[in-house]
């Protein structure tokens, strides 16, 4: 049973570094078939997609986002990363980890993660 | 301001077949395959129907989607009180190069 689990710190600060790390289990993230991207949903409102990435490091990122974000992947720990800089309070959310497969030629996201709530604030 | 255009809300009572839609463009739904996902009270999203009618294993057959053009559909025949959660529609943008979602209907069941 395929699993991913976000964590990170709870609290951020305003103007400094967002950092979440998302732990796969029960799969291999090395394998082709598969990207892992970040989706985050501020409270009460709903899904933003962030980016995504493949096991040999190609990423594609919203462009509201691009310049801030940026996510790795350590194919060694089963996990993918994401910083996201110079943050505010919009940047308050629940972050989800999720996985992407392609079915018959087209993208889907098909498990996601219990999510992790961050907070902006002094 | 969601990409992909959903009702705020919906309801509808015990029994009753209600629908849900999910309207974009050509670069996204006219393009690629819609997913809709169901999200309980203080959960993780969990995948509906993939690839505009498909439904994973273990999601009853109660829920049905379809697609035409740039909509999309997502019915739920035999309401039942554990329907009631937001649901999303998504789908890959080619323009944007990038997924898109719904804004999200929340579902009442009376």
């Amino acid at each position: 049973q395929l699993q991913l689990q976000e964590s990170g710190p709870g609290l951020v600060k305003p103007s400094e570094t967002l950092s979440l790390t998302c732990t796969v289990s029960g799969g291999s993230i090395s394998s082709s078939s598969y990207y892992w991207g970040w989706i985050r949903q501020p409270p009460g409102k709903g899904l933003e997609w962030i980016g995504s990435i493949n096991y040999s490091g190609n990423t594609y990122y919203t462009p509201s986002l691009k310049r801030r974000v940026t996510i790795s992947v350590d194919t060694t720990k089963n996990q993918i990363s994401l910083k996201l800089t110079s943050v505010t309070a919009a940047d308050s959310a629940v972050y989800y980890c999720a996985r992407q497969v392609m079915v018959r030629g087209f993208q889907v996201i098909d498990y996601w993660g219990q999510g992790a709530l961050v907070t902006v604030s002094s | 301001q969601s990409v992909l255009t959903q009702p705020p809300s919906a309801s509808g009572t015990p029994g009753q077949r209600v629908t849900i839609s999910c309207s974009g463009s050509t670069s996204n739904i006219g393009s690629n395959t819609v997913n809709w996902y169901q999200q309980l009270p203080g959960t993780a999203p969990k995948l509906l129907i993939n690839s505009n009618n498909q439904r994973p294993s273990g999601v009853p057959d109660r829920f049905s989607g379809s697609k035409s053009g740039t909509s999309a559909s997502l019915a739920i025949s035999g309401l039942q009180s554990e329907d009631e959660a937001d649901y999303y529609c998504a789908a890959w943008d080619d323009s944007l190069k990038g997924w898109v979602f719904g804004g999200g209907t929340k579902l009442t069941v009376l």
